[in-house]
């Protein structure tokens, strides 16, 4: 059964370095997403990727934040600066096969900033 | 805004015994609700999902209706086994291909 996958399950980084998060998407999924759970909370919403572009993006997702889907198969998440309340587990997901818009999740990456 | 309320965890149960978590929402509009699981060094994963009002969700065991009238999507299992042993988390859409609003998700215990 196909599958979301994600590199590194974990990723530990001085606070000021930057950090690219990896995702591979189900191979004929259309639309791509991140999405975030500190430690304890909610799982929150980051940033949706739709032909090459941002369709939406949170709050959360500032300057510091960008993705990129740099061939066929990846789907990246860059933070350029690392901050202590980065720490989090990251979550890729995608939809949009054959008129199904169920997103489905990837393992996640748990980003520890030190 | 949308939101997603659940109960508090964790919840307790003794193998085979009826599992309730209660969900609510609050949305415009007519969102999707969902329930994912998330099993313990797992990620995210659909257990079941309703698009429209009075629809039962429904997969392995556990069940979910959707009702508008009390803005709910209650997480119901007759006979819970350890293996069910997880975080639910309830999550609606606004529909089509937009993001999900993840309530807090709720801690099952499940023990011999």
């Amino acid at each position: 059964e196909p599958e979301v996958t994600q590199t590194p399950s974990h990723q530990v980084t001085q606070m000021g370095q930057e950090v690219i998060l990896r995702c591979v998407p189900i191979s004929n999924h259309l639309y791509f997403y991140w999405y975030r759970q500190i430690l304890g909370q909610k799982v929150e919403f980051l940033v949706s990727f739709y032909n090459n572009e941002i369709s939406e993006k949170s709050e959360i997702f500032d300057d510091q934040f960008s993705v990129e889907r740099p061939d066929g198969s990846n789907f990246t998440l860059k933070i350029r600066s690392t901050k202590l309340e980065d720490s989090a587990m990251y979550f890729c997901a995608s939809s949009g096969a054959s008129g199904d818009n169920t997103q489905y999740f990837g393992p996640g990456t748990r980003l520890t900033v030190l | 805004g949308n939101s997603v309320t659940q109960m508090e965890g964790p919840v307790t149960l003794s193998e085979e015994a009826f599992l309730t978590i209660n969900c609510t929402y609050t949305a415009t509009g007519y969102p999707s609700l969902f329930w994912y699981v998330q099993y313990p060094g797992e990620g995210l994963q659909l257990l079941l999902k309703a698009t429209k009002a009075d629809d039962k969700g429904s997969n392995k065991g556990f069940e979910a209706t959707y009702r508008k009238e009390t803005t709910s999507f209650h997480l119901e299992k007759g006979s819970v086994q350890v293996s069910d042993s997880a975080v639910y988390f309830c999550a609606l859409s606004r529909g089509g291909y937009s993001t999900l609003t993840f309530g807090k998700g709720t801690m099952l215990l499940v023990s011999p």
